[in-house]
């Protein structure tokens, strides 16, 4: 079965960077899109990124150069980074597979404040 | 970016009753479509994808129709257990991108 978990801080400062890890069981990461999405107070969803099969990256534009993702094929684990964040950022953060999210893991939420 | 317009934003029902949300997105969105139920706390859930494909798993009595630009999705003899809210996503195009959402709640 497979499995996505994330983790990482719940709360960071302002202008500081957002990781994240998402932890995949029951299925390699060398195959399909992985890819990030969040939710915001108020229940508006967001996608964020993937990363593909190959290590290729897409990006929704909104984010412009504020956001990376990555990967270790070894660990079977890809990451979220997001710099320079605001209030604005605060938000419950998903990990997920496909462009179409089959699967997700349970959620992570991260709040931006000082 | 494609815009999906979700509506009701909220629906009250009782059991056993059928109701149906609707997604129009800005433009022809080629049957990519997936609906998803979300419980507070917990992830989203796909029910449906490719508009009327119903996920492994998923009842019987959950369904989804469309073409074009406008498409539903129908729960048809509602149960407590899918008092949620639900949401479309269309992803036809980048980016991928959802409806705002519809809260079911008991009559």
């Amino acid at each position: 079965e497979v499995q996505l978990q994330e983790s990482g801080p719940g709360l960071v400062k302002p202008s500081q960077s957002l990781s994240l890890t998402c932890s995949v069981t029951g299925y390699s990461i060398t195959s399909n899109y992985w890819g990030w999405i969040r939710k915001f107070p108020g229940n508006k969803m967001e996608w964020m990124g993937y990363i593909s099969y190959s290590g290729s990256t897409s990006y929704n534009p909104s984010l412009k150069s504020r956001i990376s993702i990555t990967r270790d094929t070894s660990k079977n684990q890809f990451f979220l980074q997001l710099n320079s964040v605001t209030t604005e950022d605060t938000a419950t953060y998903y990990c997920a597979r496909n462009n179409y999210f089959d699967y997700w893991g349970q959620g992570v939420m991260v709040t931006v404040s000082s | 970016d494609i815009q999906m317009t979700q509506s009701p934003p909220s629906l009250s029902a009782s059991l056993g009753d059928k109701v149906t949300i609707t997604c129009q997105a800005s433009q022809n969105i080629n049957k990519y479509i997936a609906w998803y139920q979300q419980k507070p706390g917990k992830a989203p859930r796909q029910l449906i994808r490719y508009t009327s494909t119903l996920v492994s798993g998923t009842p019987s009595r959950f369904s989804g129709s469309g073409s074009g630009r406008d498409y539903s999705f129908s729960i048809s003899n509602v149960e407590s257990e899918d008092i949620a809210s639900y949401y479309c996503l269309q992803y036809d195009n980048l980016p991928p991108t959802f409806g705002g959402g519809t809260k079911l709640e008991l009559k």
